[in-house]
């Protein structure tokens, strides 16, 4: 089973500080994501992915930036929280194998900034 | 720029009353259309994906059909553990990311 992992189920960090979102993938997927999941906007792509080191913009990447240094391992950086952060966050990882197409979520990390 | 719209926004059925949700999309070149369930508090977990008009796939009482321009999630004698968010998302030729609709809300009632 595709197991995709998020380090926080609940975060609460005070406006200014530097939020770390950390998610990690058993699969071997080569590509990840960092979604943001908010009530009548749905899911909204930060960033993603396609290999180590490498990352696009996507969306709203706005007030956010991401590593990744290992193929599994994929993190979210707030580098100064502010309320309108506040939201849930999601990981996922994928892999086209040819004809085929799997994304996997992790559980989500519900962020408030107070 | 790609486009997935899905209605209705809620539905809300009796047990065992079957119905659709609809899945409309605009993508140039589409590679792939995925269907999630995804409870509250959750990630959403990955239940198809469909890639070409015609194509249609089953699990349990869901099954989801593909067609040019629009996609159908089928729900048959739904139970009150099917109540979730169903989630529609397109991805396109060429790209890794998907693009992802806002979702039905589906309540089955007793």
């Amino acid at each position: 089973d595709v197991k995709v992992t998020q380090s926080s189920r609940y975060l609460v960090k005070r406006t200014g500080e530097k939020v770390f979102l950390e998610c990690v993938q058993d699969m071997d997927h080569e590509n990840m994501f960092w979604y943001r999941q908010d009530p009548g906007l749905g899911l909204r792509l930060i960033y993603f992915s396609y290999d180590v080191k490498m990352k696009e913009k996507g969306d709203i990447p706005e007030g956010y930036s991401v590593s990744r240094e290992k193929k599994e391992r994929f993190s979210l950086i707030l580098e100064s929280a502010s309320t309108n952060q506040t939201s849930m966050y999601l990981c996922a990882s994928s892999l086209w194998s040819g004809s085929s197409y799997e994304q996997y979520f992790g559980p989500g990390t519900r962020l408030t900034v107070t | 720029e790609d486009q997935v719209t899905q209605s209705p926004e809620a539905l809300r059925l009796q047990e065992g009353e079957s119905s659709s949700l609809n899945c409309s999309y605009t993508v140039s070149g589409l590679r792939g259309l995925f269907w999630y369930r995804q409870d509250p508090g959750k990630g959403p977990e990955f239940l198809f994906t469909l890639y070409s008009a015609g194509e249609e796939k089953e699990k349990e009482r869901l099954k989801a059909t593909l067609t040019k321009k629009e996609s159908f999630l089928h729900i048959t004698a739904p139970k009150p553990e099917d109540s979730a968010t169903y989630l529609c998302a397109s991805g396109r030729e060429g790209y890794q990311k998907v693009t992802f609709g806002i979702g039905t809300k589906l309540q089955v009632i007793p």
